[in-house]
């Protein structure tokens, strides 16, 4: 089973600030994805790669399939991006369409 | 196209009764997938299930949980006998095959 570990848990930052948030996975994957879960609230998909960079608004997601590690990017980062974002792969080598293992998630804080 | 349904939002159950929590997919979707978030801890695989299919359980309890996607009708899990340690916020997400997965707000049990 794939093991996926998450850096850093906490992360409190000044608005404005470039934010990067790593993820390293232990066996070869088809796909990773990043979520975001706000307080109380729901589970987000940000995104879904597979190989090189996806770009959605401030926010950038990388990934190495050699080196098994995907990092996400905020740029100019707000308040309003305070949030747990959460890395996660397919459970099985190769399982694309498997449940998903999950790393522990970074709180990130963005002060005013 | 609305998003993953699922209800209800929040449930409350007396220790030794039987919760029940829906999930309708996204529409299209053939794939649905249930975790389970206990507090403070992270997000974890209960269950994978296509129409009238168990495809993968491995992450369920072996006694009182239980999981279904009939051909009509939403995906239900039901947890018989809740205990206090079932108390956790319940996510189910759905996907097409092999793309990116979906998740509802989640059903947030408490169990009293």
């Amino acid at each position: 089973k794939n093991e996926v570990e998450q850096s850093p848990q906490n992360l409190t930052a000044q608005e404005e600030e470039f934010i990067t948030i790593n993820c390293s996975y232990s066996v070869g994957i088809s796909a990773l994805h990043w979520l975001q879960q706000h307080p109380g609230g729901g589970i987000v998909s940000l995104f879904m790669l597979s190989s090189g960079k996806k770009k959605h608004g401030r926010l950038i997601a990388t990934i190495n399939i050699q080196e098994k590690h995907s990092s996400l990017h905020i740029t100019a980062s707000h308040p309003r991006d305070s949030a747990v974002y959460i890395c996660a792969v397919p459970m099985y080598s190769g399982g694309g369409a498997d449940g998903l293992t999950f790393g522990k998630g970074t709180h990130l804080i963005i002060q005013p | 196209n609305a998003g993953v349904m699922q209800n209800p939002r929040h449930l409350v159950r007396r220790r030794g009764q039987e919760a029940r929590l829906r999930c309708s997919p996204m529409k299209g979707h053939s794939h649905v997938y249930w975790y389970r978030q206990l507090p403070e801890e992270g997000l974890k695989f209960m269950v994978y299930l296509q129409k009238e299919n168990i495809i993968d359980e491995s992450g369920m309890p072996k006694e009182r949980f239980s999981a279904e996607f009939p051909k009509e009708g939403p995906s239900i899990l039901r947890i018989q006998q809740v205990v206090r340690g079932d108390s956790a916020a319940y996510f189910c997400a759905s996907s097409p095959p092999m793309e990116r997965a979906f998740f509802g707000q989640g059903t947030r049990l408490t169990v009293v």
